[in-house]
């Protein structure tokens, strides 16, 4: 079973509009963290947002922010007054501490947002 | 923000020959990683490497594939012999440190491997 689900494969908005990108996941562990990373075009991963147990950090400041609900094990990515520039393949990851921990990351399939002017 | 380089962009090579793929990570990190992305599917924890040695791999990571990173060069992915399955884009990722105090991964731009 997939851990970190990203609902919507595609999707397609205006310039200027808010987009809220969900992801849910899974795991039983006590500490873990949450990733949002953008692949852009040229196939550059840029990281976004690392949501921490207590903390958040917002690696790319401006019209970025999330929703968690750790309750309901969801996170999601909000992007306000979107602009072309905002194409790009959007991630979830999860990182999970467990006894072996190594730092693996556990992705989302993505969603592939366009948006036109 | 940290810059993690992957040479080459592309490669197309044959079935059953070797292929070394290039990364060069963020000249502080420590920690070093692996993951393959086939078209269309999610991106997969292959393996990752930290101070010389594998701590954990995926089973992704068959016996064609090899890493290292000699004298704090290029941490290099090799596969050989190639199998028309490994096919897919390999993203390198790296790490300041792991563990309880998880650093962020930053990754490369991926380089896109075809085997005919």
């Amino acid at each position: 079973a997939q851990k970190v689900i990203q609902v919507w494969s595609t999707t397609s908005r205006q310039e200027g509009e808010k987009l809220t990108l969900d992801c849910s996941y899974k795991t039983s562990q006590v500490l873990y963290h949450l990733f949002w990373y953008k692949h852009l075009l040229s196939g550059e991963m840029v990281l976004l947002i690392r949501q921490m147990p207590s903390t958040i950090a917002i690696e790319r400041s401006g019209r970025y922010s999330v929703v968690f609900q750790k309750s309901r094990k969801s996170i999601s990515l909000v992007i306000s007054t979107l602009q072309p520039d905002d194409s790009g393949k959007y991630f979830c990851a999860l990182w999970e501490l467990k006894n072996t921990n190594t730092g693996k990351l556990t992705f989302g399939d993505g969603t592939v947002l366009t948006v036109k002017p | 923000g940290p810059k993690v380089l992957q040479i080459p962009s592309h490669q197309i090579i044959d079935m059953g020959q070797m292929v070394t793929l290039n990364c060069d990570p963020v000249s502080n990190h420590l920690y070093f990683y692996w993951y393959k992305q086939i078209l269309g599917q999610q991106m997969e924890f292959l393996v990752n490497f930290y101070n010389g040695k594998v701590m954990e791999k995926s089973k992704l990571f068959k016996d064609q594939f090899s890493v290292e990173r000699p004298d704090g060069s290029y941490f290099t992915l090799k596969i050989q012999p190639t199998a028309l399955e490994d096919s897919a884009v390999y993203f390198c990722a790296s790490s300041l440190a792991w563990g309880p105090n998880q650093d962020t991964q930053y990754f490369g731009p991926g380089t896109r491997l075809l085997v005919l």
